[in-house]
């Protein structure tokens, strides 16, 4: 089947602007999460979901940052007022609802640029 | 909540030498440990996984890691390193069961000299 796809894959936008990304997880996957990797550094936890729920929202930079999901389905990260320092590689990943834990599937990632 | 610290953000060997990357984890329950690889202008991928079975864990590409608790590390190894095993390496950790949460080391770059 499809694996995790994002889109847009580059997103050029100007400061101030608000920004849209979107996550599409492997179908049936309960668990989606969002990260962040700025240009030569690692992985930055934002936020993940349990089905539609989001039980740990502490990754989120500011309050221009939040994400939704719905239908325990497509996700939605939305970025107010756009800063330079949001430039980065956006990452979704999905992962099925086991009790044992489960590897993460990554998507290809969504490139901002803010000038 | 559970962590990982990778120590050394840039490791450098030889064509042929051992690579050792190191991770060390905490968690207030038995974890389950992920080494993912990222490539040059690729998306991660996973390397393999602890999910408290056998401790010594073998993965793609020749790499192993080992968990060990009273040291708290599941460092990554292989024994003779290739060109082609230079890319980005991130340790992961999980509590698993009803949490379902996931955090990222900062991750080591590797480099594989001629």
């Amino acid at each position: 089947g499809a694996g995790v796809s994002q889109s847009p894959s580059n997103k050029v936008t100007e400061k101030g602007k608000d920004v849209e990304l979107r996550c599409d997880p492997i179908s049936g996957h309960t668990a989606l999460y969002w990260y962040r990797q700025r240009l030569g550094q690692g992985l930055e936890f934002l936020i993940y979901f349990q089905g539609n729920s989001a039980p740990d929202k502490s990754g989120l930079p500011s309050d221009r940052f939040s994400a939704e999901r719905t239908g325990e389905s497509v996700s939605t990260l939305t970025i107010q007022r756009t800063q330079q320092e949001d430039s980065a590689v956006y990452l979704c990943a999905s992962r099925a609802w086991e009790w044992l834990a489960d590897t993460q599937y990554f998507g290809p990632g969504t490139r901002l640029t803010v000038l | 909540a559970q962590s990982v610290t990778q120590l050394g953000s840039h490791v450098s060997v030889s064509e042929g030498a051992l690579v050792l990357l190191r991770c060390n984890y905490s968690s207030s329950v038995p974890p389950y440990l992920f080494w993912y690889v990222q490539y040059p202008n690729q998306g991660l991928q996973l390397l393999l996984k602890y999910t408290s079975a056998a401790t010594l864990v073998k993965g793609i590409n020749g790499f192993e890691a080992e968990f060990k608790k009273s040291e708290t590390s599941f460092h990554l190894t292989k024994p003779s390193a290739h060109m082609s095993d230079a890319a980005e390496y991130f340790c992961a950790v999980s509590d698993g069961g009803n949490n379902n949460d996931m955090r990222f080391g900062a991750g080591t770059r590797l480099t594989v000299k001629p």
